[in-house]
């Protein structure tokens, strides 16, 4: 039973397409995030959402929408793709305060 | 500007040694202080810290806070290669979980 799941693993895809990464949990938590891992494993947070709400916007491109359709749900779309995009994406969930997040085993975005 | 900085960023050593990696936090409306531990996929929780001076441990691993210096450490004791990792800590600064993560110490442990 996965707490945390992203689909897909594994992306690759051309520079201009828009592309999609689904996340879910199923531990009744009721904030999500989405944090990008860059090459040098450093984890930044790009958006953060409590039931439904978006509460955290970092400074990320507008290229890239959160969608939330219900608490159990974290979608991040992804347009116009490019090449600086290639990361880990990765979605984790924790109760609000309670710190200790759980993670999603990510996606890997390649951008060619 | 919140920040979280790590050190060493890489260590390699024997088995059976003991590590102590170090995270050192400069963030507003701290409230607590988290140590992972990633391997090749997701980070995995280790610890959360709130309160100064109080250790937790878990097997050979174990974490202590100290809030006035504004830092906390991660000792590894009778180290195996299982332990071979990326461990991070992370400040969260606000009510909604909002982490900010250190780059990560890199541990390798030769046989």
């Amino acid at each position: 039973d996965t707490a945390v799941s992203q689909t897909p693993k594994y992306l690759v895809t051309q520079m201009g397409n828009d592309k999609s990464i689904k996340c879910e949990q199923n531990l009744g938590h009721d904030t999500m995030y989405w944090y990008k891992q860059d090459s040098k494993k450093f984890l930044k947070i790009m958006f953060s959402y409590n039931n439904k709400e978006l509460i955290i916007n970092e400074t990320v491109p507008n290229r890239f929408s959160p969608k939330s359709p219900d608490k159990a749900h974290l979608n991040l779309h992804i347009n116009s793709l490019e090449l600086g995009d290639s990361a880990v994406y990765f979605c984790a969930s924790s109760e609000t305060g309670a710190g200790g997040y759980t993670f999603g085993s990510g996606t890997r975005l390649t951008v060619v | 500007e919140d920040k979280v900085v790590q050190s060493p960023l890489s260590l390699v050593v024997h088995e059976g040694d003991t590590v102590t990696l170090n995270c050192s936090y400069e963030v507003t409306n701290f409230r607590s202080l988290l140590w992972y531990k990633q391997e090749k996929k997701a980070p995995t929780f280790l610890f959360m810290l709130t309160s100064s001076g109080i250790e937790k441990k878990s097997g050979r691993l174990s974490s202590i806070l100290d809030k006035k210096e504004l830092f906390s450490i991660l000792n590894i004791t009778a180290t195996q290669t299982g332990d071979s990792a990326v461990y991070l800590c992370a400040a969260t600064t606000d009510s909604w979980g909002k982490f900010q993560f250190g780059a990560g110490t890199q541990v390798v442990v030769t046989p």
